[in-house]
């Protein structure tokens, strides 16, 4: 089964600075997909930016990228020129690229706060 | 375009009573997931819906039950409810890509609802 972990329940970035969340995850596929979903207090999940793991390219979405390290497990998101609107809970999300395999596994999340 | 919706927005429920959610997925979109999320917790998967019957189900007892009709929207049954049903419930749409003579199936993005939220007392 795979896991995804969160270490940072809470992270708190200047507005216009730059933040970084991470993500681990433990599984035994080659294949799958990476996501950060970010959840406001409006309580919907909205995709932030996805990652295909074999893809060796890092991915971007206007401010938001990552660092992909498949060998490490590792899934970080770093948002640049941080907005007030950006202030939400962030999930990291795993999902199988197996058809009929569609389950999202997240992690427990991370709280981030932007300060003016 | 409606995005995903769902009914109610809040829910109170006493132990042992039974609870109905309903999903209407976005438009043109066939499979429905449903998502438990406890107070400070990341969503857990509950199962997933394609023409009418369960495709997938994540590790939940037989208390939790679905259906989907056939213009696609779903219902999440809980039977039975317990204090640790609490929770946030939400709904995700997606289109089903079939692998076809594909290798490797499509990316088919989950389209989430605001969700419910249910509190038993």
């Amino acid at each position: 089964a795979q896991t995804v972990t969160q270490s940072q329940p809470e992270m708190s970035v200047q507005e216009a600075e730059t933040v970084t969340l991470s993500c681990t995850y433990d599984t035994s596929e080659s294949d799958y997909y990476l996501f950060w979903y970010k959840q406001p207090p409006s309580r919907q999940m909205i995709l932030v930016i996805r990652q295909e793991a074999y893809k060796q390219q890092n991915a971007t979405e206007n401010r938001f990228s990552v660092n992909f390290q498949k060998a490490a497990k590792s899934f970080s998101l770093k948002i640049s020129d941080s907005q007030l609107g950006d202030a939400a809970m962030y999930f990291c999300a795993y999902r199988s690229t197996s058809f009929g395999n569609e389950k999202l596994t997240f992690g427990t999340g991370t709280r981030l706060t932007i300060i003016p | 375009d409606a995005g995903v919706t769902q009914s109610p927005t809040h829910l109170i429920k006493t132990r042992g009573q039974q609870v109905t959610l309903r999903c209407s997925p976005k438009s043109g979109h066939d499979t429905v997931s449903w998502y438990q999320q406890a107070l400070g917790q990341g969503p857990q998967f509950i199962f997933q819906y394609y023409e009418e019957e369960e495709r997938q189900r994540g590790n939940f007892p037989d208390r939790f039950s679905g259906h989907q009709f056939p213009n696609y929207s779903s219902e999440l049954n809980v039977n039975a409810l317990l204090l640790g049903d609490s929770a946030l419930y939400l709904c995700a749409s997606s289109p089903l890509h079939t692998s076809g003579r594909a290798r490797r199936p499509l990316y088919n993005e989950q389209f989430f609802g605001p969700g419910t939220r249910l509190t038993v007392l």
